[in-house]
C-alpha cells in the first residue's frame, strides 16, 4: 500500500497565483483532513472530510478550497496564494476510531 | 492558553539515558496520539491511546484520564531516537478535529 500520496513536494508561486496540492489515500479512509505546520506553532486544522461529497472548515480556512469527488482524493486549492500562506502542508486519513496516517508533506514558499 | 501542552519544549539526552515527554491537555478528549516527525520529514503516529498504558518496543506511552495527563517515553535511548515528538487530542465529539501541541524536540548524542 502506498498509504497517503502527496504532491508535490516542494513548490515556489509568487503572489496571486493558484495552485493544487494533491493528496490521495489508498486505505478506503473515510476521513481525510489537511494541516499547515508553521514554526513554532502545533499543525492547524484547513479543512477535514468525513467521506467523499462532505467537507467542512476546520481552524484556518481563509484562502483554501476543497473537494472530495471520491473517497481516495482529496485537492486542496489556493485560490489566490499569499506570503502569509508559505507553509508545510500535510494531508491524512484515517478511518473512524482508528489512528491517522500522516502524508510526507509538501514545502510550498509564497514570494 | 494551548488546549495542549507539552514539556520541555527542547531535550537533549545522551545515549542509553530514560527519556520522559510530558502531554497536559485541558479539554475532554476520545483519544490521544503521540507523532514523530523527523527533521524535514513526515509525520508518524506512534502511539493512539484513550485509557491505561501501550508499549511498542522502546517506547511507553501513558494516560491519566482524570488528570488530564499523558507521557511518552523512551527506553535506552538512540541516535536515531532524534526528532520532534507531538502530543495531540481529539476532542469528545469533533468528527475529525486533532489538536495539537507544538513538540517537543529530542537530541540524543552519542
Amino acid at each position: 500500500n502506498a498509504g497517503v500520496t502527496q504532491t508535490p513536494k516542494f513548490q515556489v508561486l509568487k503572489t496571486g497565483q493558484s495552485m493544487t496540492l494533491q493528496c490521495a489515500q489508498d486505505m478506503n479512509h473515510e476521513y481525510m483532513s489537511w494541516y499547515r505546520q508553521d514554526p513554532g506553532m502545533g499543525l492547524r486544522l484547513i479543512h477535514y472530510s468525513v467521506g467523499a461529497g462532505i467537507t467542512d472548515q476546520g481552524e484556518v480556512p481563509n484562502g483554501y478550497n476543497v473537494s472530495r469527488s471520491t473517497t481516495e482524493d482529496f485537492p486542496l486549492r489556493l485560490l489566490s496564494a499569499a506570503p502569509s500562506q508559505t507553509s508545510v502542508y500535510f494531508c491524512a486519513s484515517r478511518s473512524a476510531g482508528g489512528p491517522s496516517t500522516f502524508g510526507s508533506g509538501t514545502r510550498l514558499t509564497v514570494v | 492558553k494551548n488546549e495542549v501542552e507539552q514539556s520541555p519544549q527542547n531535550l537533549t539526552a545522551q545515549e542509553g539515558e530514560f527519556i520522559t515527554i510530558n502531554c497536559s491537555y485541558s479539554v475532554g478528549i476520545s483519544a490521544l496520539h503521540w507523532l514523530q516527525q523527523h527533521p524535514g520529514g513526515g509525520i508518524v503516529s506512534l502511539f493512539m491511546l484513550s485509557s491505561g498504558k501501550k508499549k511498542h518496543g522502546r517506547l511507553i506511552a501513558t494516560i491519566n484520564i482524570q488528570e488530564k495527563h499523558s507521557s511518552l517515553h523512551i527506553t535506552a535511548s538512540h541516535p536515531r531516537d532524534s526528532a520532534v515528538y507531538i502530543c495531540a487530542v481529539r476532542n469528545t465529539g469533533t468528527a475529525s478535529k486533532l489538536t495539537f501541541g507544538t513538540g517537543t524536540r529530542l537530541q540524543v548524542m552519542l
